[in-house]
């Protein structure tokens, strides 16, 4: 099976703090994505990654950057937390870029900013 | 650009009865369609797909029908459990390319 993990499930943080988000999958796939989830908006994403060091934004990149340095894993990073990043983050993976593919996710972080 | 209808939520129903969460979409060129599932505190998994016009995908006792003319892919289930109580995602994908479009999510409560 594939399993897509999540470096936490609950995350607090302050105002102005830079975050780390880790997402790591284990089935060797090509695409990465980061999404965030929040209630009546559905999911949007944040940025996705097609291969190692390549990186792509999505509809809603402003206060995130990534980082795919490995295969396996892609972290989202927020420089500078601000209250309005308070929501579900959630990671996905799929096995290439060619379409009809479902993404695999992860179980998601709860992060809120304070 | 590419976009997705999906019905408000939440759905409550009684165990055995019948579910239709409505989906529409617009798109460029012919996407796969997809439905999500998300139950209390996981993440998204596949509930099942269709890939071209016509097709239907069918899972756990759901089943939906790619419908080119009305770009719907409507999910149904002839009688739903309390298990079947989750949010469910409507999700076309950008045709030829692995990068998905998802409703807001409809919640489906289902009372025994």
């Amino acid at each position: 099976d594939v399993k897509v993990t999540q470096s936490s499930r609950y995350l607090v943080k302050r105002t102005g703090e830079k975050v780390f988000l880790e997402c790591v999958q284990d089935m060797d796939h090509e695409n990465m994505f980061w999404y965030r989830q929040d209630p009546g908006l559905g999911l949007r994403l944040i940025y996705f990654s097609y291969d190692v060091k390549m990186k792509e934004k999505g509809d809603i990149p402003e206060g995130y950057s990534v980082s795919r340095e490995k295969k396996e894993r892609f972290s989202l990073i927020l420089e500078s937390a601000s209250t309005n990043q308070t929501s579900m983050y959630l990671c996905a993976s799929s096995l290439s870029s060619g379409g009809r593919d479902e993404q695999y996710f992860g179980p998601g972080t709860r992060l809120t900013v304070t | 650009g590419d976009s997705v209808t999906q019905m408000e939520g939440p759905v409550t129903l009684s165990e055995e009865a019948f579910l239709t969460i409505n989906c529409t979409y617009t798109a460029t060129g012919y996407p796969s369609l997809f439905w999500y599932v998300q139950y209390p505190g996981e993440g998204l998994q596949l509930l099942l797909k269709a890939t071209k016009a016509d097709d239907k995908g069918s899972n756990k006792g759901f089943e939906a029908t790619y419908r080119k003319e009305t770009t719907s892919f409507h999910l149904e289930k002839g009688s739903v459990q309390v298990s079947d109580s989750a949010v469910y995602f409507c999700a076309p994908e950008e045709y030829n390319f692995n990068k998905f479009y998802f409703g807001s999510g409809t919640k489906l409560n289902v009372k025994p």
